[in-house]
């Protein structure tokens, strides 16, 4: 069964510094996001990618984050200078008409 | 500021018994609704989508949708141990392919055995 994948599962880094996690979508699927879950709250939305540019973005995704899909198959989530709040578990997540498919999450620690 | 309110439990059922879940989302707009579920330190998986009035089963699942009152839920029966889980409930405010979705808190669901 075809899957959304995402890299690394677990990142801890020190505060400032810039991070990138990774995924790859689902081949035939041609909108990309990112969710972010900060531990004990709700899965937000941070942005929608379609069509090589980004469809939508929440306030949270301000100018720290940015994302790209460097070639075929990656997507990726930058973030410049991460600060303690951006510890949280990252989702990528792929879509086809009827249903949102989402990967295992990368958690990302900010010390 | 668009809200999706659900009870955060926890929700404790015997085995066998039916599980009932509620959501409240706050636009009337609203296009579609969905459940997850999401266990500890997991991904949400997907579990049902509802888009008109009504019923919807699949399996031990159904969700109910009640446009006027803005109110999704969903129904599990013969609850079993493995259901023991965060339920989510998610709405997607606009149509179309793009699921920005907002999400509940979520409902923590234990089956006893």
């Amino acid at each position: 069964e075809p899957e959304v994948t995402q890299t690394p599962s677990h990142q801890v880094t020190q505060m400032g510094q810039e991070v990138i996690l990774r995924c790859v979508p689902i081949s035939n699927h041609l909108y990309f996001y990112w969710y972010r879950q900060i531990l004990g709250q709700k899965v937000e939305f941070l942005v929608s990618f379609y069509n090589n540019e980004i469809s939508e973005k929440s306030e949270i995704f301000d100018d720290q984050f940015s994302v790209e899909r460097p070639d075929g198959s990656n997507f990726t989530l930058k973030i410049r200078s991460t600060k303690l709040e951006d510890s949280a578990m990252y989702f990528c997540a792929s879509s086809e008409l009827t249903e949102l498919f989402f990967g295992e999450g990368s958690r990302l620690t900010v010390l | 500021q668009k809200e999706v309110e659900q009870n955060s439990g926890p929700l404790s059922v015997p085995e066998g018994a039916i599980a009932s879940l509620n959501c409240t989302y706050s636009d009337r707009g609203s296009q579609s609704f969905f459940w997850y579920r999401q266990y500890s330190g997991k991904s949400p998986e997907l579990i049902m989508s509802i888009y008109s009035n009504g019923d919807k089963e699949d399996g031990r699942f159904t969700a109910q949708l009640n446009k006027a009152s803005q109110y999704v839920s969903l129904l599990i029966r013969d609850s079993q141990p493995s259901d023991s889980a965060t339920y989510l409930c998610a709405v997607n405010w606009s149509g179309g392919s793009n699921y920005k979705l907002t999400f509940g808190k979520g409902t923590l669901l234990t089956v006893n055995p």
